[in-house]
């Protein structure tokens, strides 16, 4: 049984520039959420997504947007890279129930020089 | 003030301790409580989930939910090197947005 997959593992970027991260659910998982979790500190909530629509976001700006696909696979998309943004991106899956059970994966690794 | 505090340590004990773990949090909405362990440069992985208050069990693994002092913790008892890692607490009130604490880091000396 495959659990969360994400890719790319590591990346760098430059100030200014924009990335596409991607995530692939838990086999029977429709929802994806997306986390950041800076050096030392705990996953800040990014967006959910669930039947292709953002349905929670936290708070972070626009520059911040996702996308789910039809086979509940996701993308996160960061615009106008700021060295703030420098962290692990955490793609996380769950079903439908509001159980507040998260799957992780391993997380991509964005540094922004 | 954070809707969820976490003292993040380091928590340094030796093998075979009773380690105590414990968050505070501030919304009372909160339903769910949840444990995850990070070890480095890993996602986080699902250690202990409760729904409203009480205490539940799982092998070496105590958690208990006490909402009216808005206070949670975890037990890891005999404890071993492998349990050095990052220890999460999260808690949602229902849906998919939890909150994290900042996370203890753990370590079990042999």
């Amino acid at each position: 049984d495959a659990g969360v997959t994400q890719s790319p593992t590591h990346l760098i970027k430059t100030r200014g520039q924009q990335v596409t991260l991607r995530c692939s659910p838990k086999s029977g998982h429709d929802t994806v959420s997306w986390y950041q979790q800076a050096l030392g500190q705990g996953p800040q909530f990014i967006f959910q997504y669930y039947e292709e629509e953002e349905r929670q976001r936290g708070n972070f700006p626009d520059r911040f947007s996702g996308h789910q696909f039809p086979n509940y696979s996701s993308e996160l998309n960061v615009n106008a890279l700021l060295l703030g943004d420098s962290a692990l991106y955490l793609c996380a899956s769950g079903d439908r129930a509001p159980t507040g059970e998260l799957f992780f994966g391993e997380g991509s690794r964005l540094t922004v020089l | 003030q954070k809707e969820v505090e976490q003292d993040p340590g380091p928590l340094s004990v030796p093998e075979g301790a009773i380690v105590s773990l414990n968050c505070t949090y501030s919304n009372s909405a909160f339903q769910y409580f949840m444990w995850y362990r990070q070890y480095s440069r890993k996602g986080p992985e699902l250690l202990m989930y409760t729904y409203s208050s009480g205490n539940k069990e799982d092998g070496r693994f105590t958690a208990q939910v006490d909402k009216s002092s808005k206070y949670i913790s975890l037990f890891i008892r005999d404890s071993q090197p492998s349990d050095s890692a990052t220890y999460l607490c999260a808690m949602s009130p229902g849906g998919f947005k939890t909150i994290f604490g900042a996370g203890t880091r753990l370590f079990v000396k042999a």
